[in-house]
């Protein structure tokens, strides 16, 4: 039983453009929900990560909106760039197990 | 601060052989974390450890599996008798509360021959 639900599996967008990435969850007692860039060959990097307790958080071209009712949250990246085109996971963790449980992740490509 | 370290970064076994994998956790860090994640897909958890002890290892299969992480040096994950199954890069955190931010480390790609 997968955790998280990732989705697309595959995404392409034209430089510029915004990139959405959607994920979702069923178990409530969830409460950090992080997003990591992976690049092949490396390992994950933390992109940016929010809390149940606010709806949106902005870091520069990135912005994560979480909707709690409906157990959904997205990752939106404004201004895509080509330096962008990487592999994206969204996780999420029981804070005091902080055991991660990631989605099937999300290869974004940007086209020039 | 270097980042996690993890070593050998790529490991070539035959099947039936040991493999033995290493992460150096970030200076400060005390708390460790293994995943694995197969060709095309996401991180699955295996273990969490602090110093000396095996704090949540419901991820790991049952059998061939181990890992400790010693009052002095790293972490090891180690497979025996490997199959062809366990090829896969396998991937280690560290966090420096146990409840925070895990910071990954590069990987290691294992492949049974």
């Amino acid at each position: 039983q997968q955790q998280v639900k990732q989705s697309p599996q595959s995404l392409i967008v034209q430089k510029g453009g915004i990139s959405i990435i959607n994920c979702a969850y069923e178990n409530t007692a969830f409460d950090y929900f992080p997003w990591y860039q992976q690049f092949p060959g490396k390992g994950p990097a933390l992109l940016i990560a929010i809390r149940p307790d606010v709806s949106e958080k902005k870091e520069g071209r990135f912005t994560i909106s979480f909707n709690k009712s409906a157990k959904q949250f997205s990752l939106h990246i404004m201004d895509s760039q080509p330096g962008d085109s990487a592999t994206y996971f969204c996780a999420a963790s029981i804070n005091n197990f902080n055991k991660f449980y990631f989605g099937s992740g999300t290869k974004l490509n940007v086209k020039p | 601060n270097a980042g996690v370290m993890q070593n050998p970064r790529h490991l070539v076994r035959r099947r039936g052989q040991e493999a033995r994998l290493r992460c150096s956790p970030m200076k400060g860090h005390s708390h460790v974390y293994w995943y694995r994640q197969l060709p095309e897909e996401g991180l699955k958890f295996m273990v969490y450890l602090q110093k000396e002890n095996i704090i949540d290892e419901s991820g790991m299969p049952k059998e061939r599996f181990s890992a400790e992480f010693p009052k002095e040096g790293p972490s090891i994950l180690r497979i025996q008798q490997v199959v062809r199954g366990d090829s896969a890069a396998y991937f280690c955190a560290s966090s420096p509360q146990g409840y925070d931010t895990q910071y990954f480390g590069p990987g290691t790609r294992l492949t049974v021959l």
